[in-house]
């Protein structure tokens, strides 16, 4: 299947710092990737949509000043996890299709904040 | 919004079958998904059923019914590797993905 990474995989940061976690899609092309978090033992929540060359779509009680989403080309994305707090500890995950069926998860990354 | 109900947990001995529900209510449904998630790990794809019907993979199968906004995975020959938590989820024609709070299969010997 197609391969999505993920960098970096592990994070610990101070409160009060910023995180840039990125997101590549190695070997298609994805116009519009995802981004969702995850609390242990629960489900993915969807985040938002980023969308290459415009503006991220945010879902509902997503704060899009505090989780920036810059989608600057066809095979990477980033999110920045703005003045992280501890309650911003979770699972991050980003998603990318190659087609209208599947979409495929990177590895996810694991931040902790102090 | 979407919102799918799936069981919490399913245990079941090597060999064995398991049928893992997802029945779910929509605003908007193009597809059902179904991942599988190890401890620690990302989701991986294992099926989408867009259509009515029984989609087979291997020992895994997915089926669908639209009309009755229902579906389900089934887990063939369990193994203990198959130990994991199985989501189902919707997507909508803006290819989001809405998740089940999952299912934790285990697997015994």
């Amino acid at each position: 299947g197609a391969v999505v990474s993920q960098h970096p995989s592990r994070v610990i940061c101070k409160s009060g710092t910023s995180v840039k976690i990125e997101c590549r899609s190695l070997d298609f092309q994805a116009t519009t990737m995802f981004w969702y978090r995850q609390f242990p033992k629960k489900s993915l929540m969807l985040m938002a949509t980023s969308n290459e060359g415009s503006k991220a779509t945010y879902e509902q009680g997503v704060e899009k000043d505090k989780f920036l989403i810059n989608h600057a080309s066809l095979t990477l994305s980033t999110l920045t996890v703005t003045s992280a707090h501890p309650e911003d500890s979770s699972f991050y995950i980003c998603s990318a299709g190659q087609d209208i069926e599947t979409q495929y998860f990177g590895p996810g990354t694991r931040l902790l904040v102090l | 919004g979407q919102s799918l109900e799936q069981p919490s947990e399913v245990t079941a001995v090597e060999g064995a079958i398991v049928q893992i529900n997802c029945t779910y209510q929509t605003s908007g449904f193009y597809g059902l998904s179904w991942y599988q998630q190890h401890d620690g790990g990302a989701p991986t794809f294992l099926s989408y059923n867009a259509l009515d019907g029984l989609e087979e993979t291997g020992r895994f199968s997915s089926f669908l019914s639209r009309s009755d906004s229902y579906g389900y995975l089934l887990l063939q020959e369990l193994q203990m590797k198959d130990s994991a938590s199985y989501f189902c989820a919707v997507r909508d024609r803006d290819y989001k993905l809405s998740f089940g709070a999952g299912t934790t299969v285990t697997v015994r010997a």
